[in-house]
């Protein structure tokens, strides 16, 4: 069975800086997906980057980027210039297989503070 | 498009009563799902469905829980009769055909259900 786990429950960033979350998974699966989720205060489960794992590229948006790891299996969200809208939770997520099921971490939740 | 669009964004009920959560997909998507957000357990998926079809209940936590979608454009979860943990978002999502390939699942606002 598929595992992702965030171990940092909880982060914290001055406005501008950069920060790194962390998200490592464990799978058998050779050909898989994984995804960062933004969800605000709002509740709303936002898109933020995803990464195709037959690719070496990691994925860019913007200020987002990813450090994909695959023999690791770990899978990192890098802020930069971070902003006081970016304050959210954010889920690290896994697809793979067959299925389109997404399995999700616990979170982390990011405060960009001023 | 709307996006997907849940009703009711909240509700507030007493144990034991019925409770249906409803759910209208991106138009043209071919998958549903139904998730379930606590903070105990975090975010779990309950079932998903392909064309109407449900592929995977294996997440419904009991025989309480059940989800139909009798058309391509309405999906329901119910839970009966319901119980003070059954307390947490539910979330909807679509997403369009895969075919073997990634497609984004899109979510709706939630649903935040309090049984008291």
């Amino acid at each position: 069975a598929q595992t992702v786990t965030q171990s940092q429950p909880e982060m914290s960033v001055q406005e501008a800086e950069t920060v790194t979350l962390s998200c490592t998974y464990d799978t058998s699966e050779n050909n898989y997906y994984l995804f960062w989720y933004k969800q605000p205060p709002s509740r709303q489960m936002i898109l933020v980057i995803r990464q195709e794992a037959y690719k070496q590229q990691n994925a860019t948006e913007n200020r987002f980027s990813v450090n994909f790891q695959k023999a690791a299996k770990s899978f990192s969200l890098k802020i930069s210039d971070s902003q006081l809208g970016d304050t959210a939770m954010y889920f690290c997520a896994f697809m793979g297989g067959a299925t389109n099921k997404l399995i999700f971490g616990t979170g982390t939740l990011l405060a960009v503070q001023p | 498009d709307a996006g997907v669009i849940q009703s009711p964004r909240h509700e507030v009920t007493e144990m034991g009563q019925e409770v249906t959560l409803r759910c209208k997909p991106i138009s043209g998507h071919d998958y549903l799902f139904w998730y379930r957000q606590t903070m105990m357990r975090g975010l779990e998926l309950l079932i998903y469905f392909n064309n109407n079809v449900p592929i995977d209940d294996s997440g419904m936590p009991e025989d309480r829980f059940s989800a139909k979608m009798p058309n391509a454009s309405f999906s329901t979860l119910k839970i009966q009769p319901s119980e003070p943990r059954d307390s947490a978002v539910y979330f909807c999502a679509s997403s369009p055909i895969a075919g073997g390939q990634y497609n984004e699942q899109f979510f709706g606002p939630g649903t935040r259900l309090t049984v008291l």
